[in-house]
């Protein structure tokens, strides 16, 4: 199956300072997600990107689907910042895969 | 447009006893996909559903396990004679295609 990689594991950063994480994956995909699971469990959907660049707000996302990786940049981090950030992905194929999630990358943000 | 909901949001059990989560998708949304996360690690996918079909079960244990998503009603992810091992935390995404949204999850504890 699709094997999928997230660096760092692990990430420390000062408010305010700048951060990319990224995303390898060994095959071709259909899509690829990236989530933040906040320190309570829960999971939010940050972007849907199989391809190119897209930004909201502080957060930024690049998936360059020929070099199969994803980077997420985190601007002017804060501290509700803080959690694990998963990629996802959905194996390139004619029908609907299952999902694969990456390991993830721990972060916290301290004041 | 409730979001996806799980419920109970914890369950307790005995060893022995079953277990049976509950999983309503957002509206108009026809795919489920289930996931168990142990604390400190990422989610391992279990099974992928489409109204009254099972696309995917590949992560899924054979025995014990079942889920299904009938055409009406919720899904339901069905743990038999439950062991201290199936004690984690157990997610319910649904998409309409390909973006997955996530309920808060179920943690399961098994005394």
């Amino acid at each position: 199956g699709i094997q999928v990689e997230q660096s760092p594991p692990d990430l420390i950063l000062q408010e305010g300072a700048n951060s990319t994480l990224r995303c390898n994956f060994s095959d071709s995909v259909n899509n690829l997600q990236w989530f933040h699971q906040n320190p309570w469990g829960q999971l939010i959907n940050l972007f849907y990107i199989p391809s190119g660049t897209k930004q909201n707000g502080r957060l930024s996302a690049t998936t360059v689907a020929t070099e199969r990786y994803s980077l997420l940049y985190i601007s002017s981090s804060q501290t509700t910042d803080s959690g694990v950030y998963f990629c996802a992905v959905e194996r390139e194929g004619t029908s609907y895969d299952k999902v694969i999630f990456g390991p993830g990358t721990s972060l916290s943000v301290i004041p | 447009n409730a979001g996806v909901m799980q419920n109970p949001r914890h369950l307790v059990r005995r060893r022995g006893q079953e277990a049976r989560l509950r999983c309503s998708p957002m509206k108009g949304h026809s795919h489920v996909y289930w996931y168990r996360q142990l604390p400190e690690e990422g989610l391992k996918f279990m099974v992928y559903l489409q109204k009254e079909n099972i696309i995917d079960e590949s992560g899924m244990p054979k025995e014990r396990f079942s889920a299904e998503f009938p055409k009406e009603g919720p899904s339901i992810l069905r743990i038999q004679q439950v062991v201290r091992g199936d004690s984690a935390a157990y997610f319910c995404a649904s998409s309409p295609d390909r973006k997955l949204f996530f309920g808060s999850g179920t943690q399961l504890s098994v005394l």
